[in-house]
């Protein structure tokens, strides 16, 4: 168990649908990040938060946002969904920048 | 084109022997490098890592090595258990800053027992 959080597990919805998915980081982290993880692009980073600022962007798209609040937690929420968007949804957390990266569960997202 | 990659997308190993599962990377400016394992349905695992300044560190079971030279990185198992079957990925930093990661994409290790 990394002490890294997320719900919920699995997600199932609709093409066109938003969704909101939630990280806990570990005690103590100040950063996290989201990478996804499909079949056809292995894990790709999408974005990193550090103590509730934005400090990296991936490859996200414009259709998804994250935000990370004072109590440290992060969400990401992804709308207008499409097919192509299932995939494995990761969040990570580290003390600070520079630092192992210790992932959560995940949640797994399909889109039909 | 991917910054770090692997040799091989599948390895597979009898129980008790040793696995190395190697990595090669693009970018020299790299300087902090890490391996995971990923079971299935779970998240990926630290296994462990090494900076730039090191060309060996070790931990239980496991050896990661970095020639810097060649760009290339590998990991090491020791006595391999039925329990190391997973996928295993390298990663490494992107900027100096250190924040995102680029991962390679990945090597199966099958242990048989």
């Amino acid at each position: 168990d990394s002490g890294v959080t997320q719900t919920p597990k699995h997600l199932i919805t609709a093409t066109g649908q938003r969704v909101t998915l939630r990280c806990s980081p570990r005690s103590g982290d100040l950063s996290v990040y989201w990478y996804q993880q499909s079949l056809d692009q292995g894990l790709q980073f999408l974005i990193q938060y550090y103590n509730g600022e934005e400090r990296a962007k991936g490859n996200i798209l414009e259709r998804f946002s994250a935000q990370q609040f004072p109590d440290l937690h992060s969400e990401l929420n992804l709308s207008s969904l499409e097919l192509g968007d299932s995939a494995l949804y990761f969040c990570a957390s580290s003390g600070g920048t520079g630092e192992t990266q210790y992932f959560g569960p995940g949640t797994r997202l399909l889109v039909l | 084109g991917e910054n770090v990659g692997l040799h091989l997308p599948t390895l597979s190993v009898q129980e008790g022997d040793n696995s190395i599962i190697n990595c090669a990377y693009s970018n020299s400016a790299s300087d902090y490098f890490i391996w995971y394992k990923q079971e299935s349905g779970k998240g990926p695992q630290f296994i462990i890592d090494i900076r730039s300044n090191m060309d060996k560190r070790q931990g239980q079971r496991v050896t990661v090595l970095l020639n810097k030279t060649v760009k290339h990185l590998s990991l090491q198992i020791a006595a391999t258990q039925p329990g190391d079957s997973a996928v295993y990925f390298c990663a490494e930093n992107i900027n100096q800053a250190g924040t995102a990661l680029i991962f390679g994409k990945g090597t199966t290790l099958s242990v048989s027992s």
